[in-house]
């Protein structure tokens, strides 16, 4: 089952930054938080991934908690082409998927 | 490089019938995992393969089975196929190491009537 709890929808203005929350309180200490979208039923696309210090590459940035019990997903600058569900992922080496949230970038 | 390549794309079966899904991992991957997509469910973890071994397993009857070969392509098979096995199947490859990320196939739609 998923370790995670995400917000099933969220809307975001093209052009502003889009924030994805997600809990998941009990991590373990050897599991990665890793996120991916999905767009209309193609594969899923790996985003970004960390376990404990943010990270950020040319798709988005990362923010884990000093806790590690949350983090959170910017998409700096969002277009309609960032219009997905967005699943946040704990993993030490198997994947387990939850609901995810339906960002939906508004014009 | 090539990414992970599914076959068929497409499937229509009959109830009761078998099915064989194939997955070509990205080269020098030696971890691919299946997964089940429904409207319903979401997706769904069905098992992982590592190195020719079944690492993980999700919750899924024995009618869901898989295998990999020496070259990491996988395969997996549903036999007695039931209406609700309808789905997108999907793959993923990974270095099956921690702290690498997988990369998925555009899936086979099965569809069972």
């Amino acid at each position: 089952d998923a370790k995670t709890t995400q917000p099933p929808s969220m809307d975001c203005a093209e052009g502003r930054a889009a924030n994805l929350p997600c809990n998941h309180s009990t991590i373990s200490g050897n599991e990665y938080v890793y996120w991916y979208r999905q767009i209309h039923s193609q594969g899923p696309q790996y985003i970004i991934h960390g376990l404990k210090n943010n990270e950020t590459n040319e798709m988005a940035s990362l923010i884990i908690t000093e806790d590690r019990k949350s983090s959170t997903l910017i998409l700096p600058h969002a277009t309609l082409r960032d219009t997905a569900v967005y699943y946040c992922i704990v993993s030490f080496n198997d994947m387990r998927f939850g609901a995810g949230t339906r960002l939906t970038v508004k014009p | 490089k090539a990414g992970v390549t599914q076959t068929p794309r497409y499937l229509i079966k009959t109830r009761g019938q078998q099915v064989t899904l194939s997955c070509s991992p990205i080269s020098g991957h030696r971890s691919v995992s299946w997964y089940q997509q429904t409207p319903g469910q979401g997706l769904q973890f069905l098992f992982e393969y590592f190195s020719e071994t079944q690492r993980n397993k999700g919750n899924f009857p024995g009618r869901f089975s898989g295998r990999q070969f020496s070259n990491s392509r996988s395969e997996m098979n549903v036999s007695t196929l039931e209406l609700g096995d309808s789905a997108l199947y999907l793959c993923a490859s990974s270095l099956g190491t921690v702290n690498t990320e997988a990369f998925f196939g555009q899936g086979t739609r099965l569809t069972v009537v």
